[in-house]
């Protein structure tokens, strides 16, 4: 079955530890994206790319960093610059970002980080 | 800017009871419309959507509107289930693809 991976589903970071997120996907979605969710607050967009070696910062981009080498793959690395890191992460994707705006997102899991 | 709003939760019903969870936009242009549904310790699932004015999505049971006179994307359903249980988010996405996702409204049903 076609879907999105992400990887570890919980994760611990220390104080001053980078730390990456995986996700993959198998659907050859054009478009990826990742998101924060904190409680109360909805999901909030961190990066998305719409194609390869492409990528653009979202509203809250700062101390996360991405890379988009493969159209399934977009990690994305949690930085010691990220001071409140402790959240649940979602990873998404879409077909074809230049069909107008009408496409859903597709969502893997996610990853909660939780700093020790 | 754009922006979405629902109804704060949670929400505790019995089941088989109505269930409407508000949801108003505010929005240049014409945006799609969505809802989708969180399980817990899941990501997020579309549930249905609506791409144009008057339009109706439904999945499962559930139905919303594309209300453009009012701004709302309303969902319903007529009798909920226990499985109901769980967190639904009122989304917009914009011509440019990106989306605007509302707060989230918690749901309980009580057997």
């Amino acid at each position: 079955d076609g879907g999105i991976t992400q990887s570890p589903k919980y994760l611990f970071r220390k104080e001053g530890q980078n730390v990456t997120l995986s996700c993959e996907q198998n659907l050859n979605h054009d478009a990826m994206y990742w998101y924060r969710q904190d409680p109360g607050q909805g999901l909030r967009l961190i990066y998305y790319s719409q194609i390869v070696n492409d990528f653009q910062k979202g509203d809250i981009a700062e101390g996360y960093s991405v890379s988009r080498e493969k159209k399934e793959s977009f990690p994305l690395t949690v930085t010691s610059a990220q001071k409140n890191p402790t959240a649940f992460y979602l990873c998404a994707s879409s077909i074809d970002p230049g069909l107008g705006g009408n496409q859903p997102q597709h969502f893997g899991d996610g990853t909660r980080l939780s700093i020790l | 800017g754009d922006s979405v709003t629902q109804m704060e939760g949670p929400v505790t019903l019995s089941e088989e009871a109505f269930l409407t969870i508000n949801c108003t936009y505010t929005a240049t242009g014409y945006p799609s419309l969505f809802w989708y549904v969180q399980y817990p310790g899941e990501g997020l699932q579309l549930l249905l959507k609506a791409t144009k004015a008057d339009d109706k999505g439904s999945n499962k049971g559930f139905e919303a509107t594309y209300r453009k006179e009012t701004t709302s994307f309303h969902l319903e359903k007529g009798s909920v289930q226990v499985s109901d249980s769980a967190v639904y988010f009122c989304a917009l996405q914009r011509r440019d693809d990106k989306i605007i996702f509302g707060k989230g409204t918690r749901l309980h049903i009580l057997p």
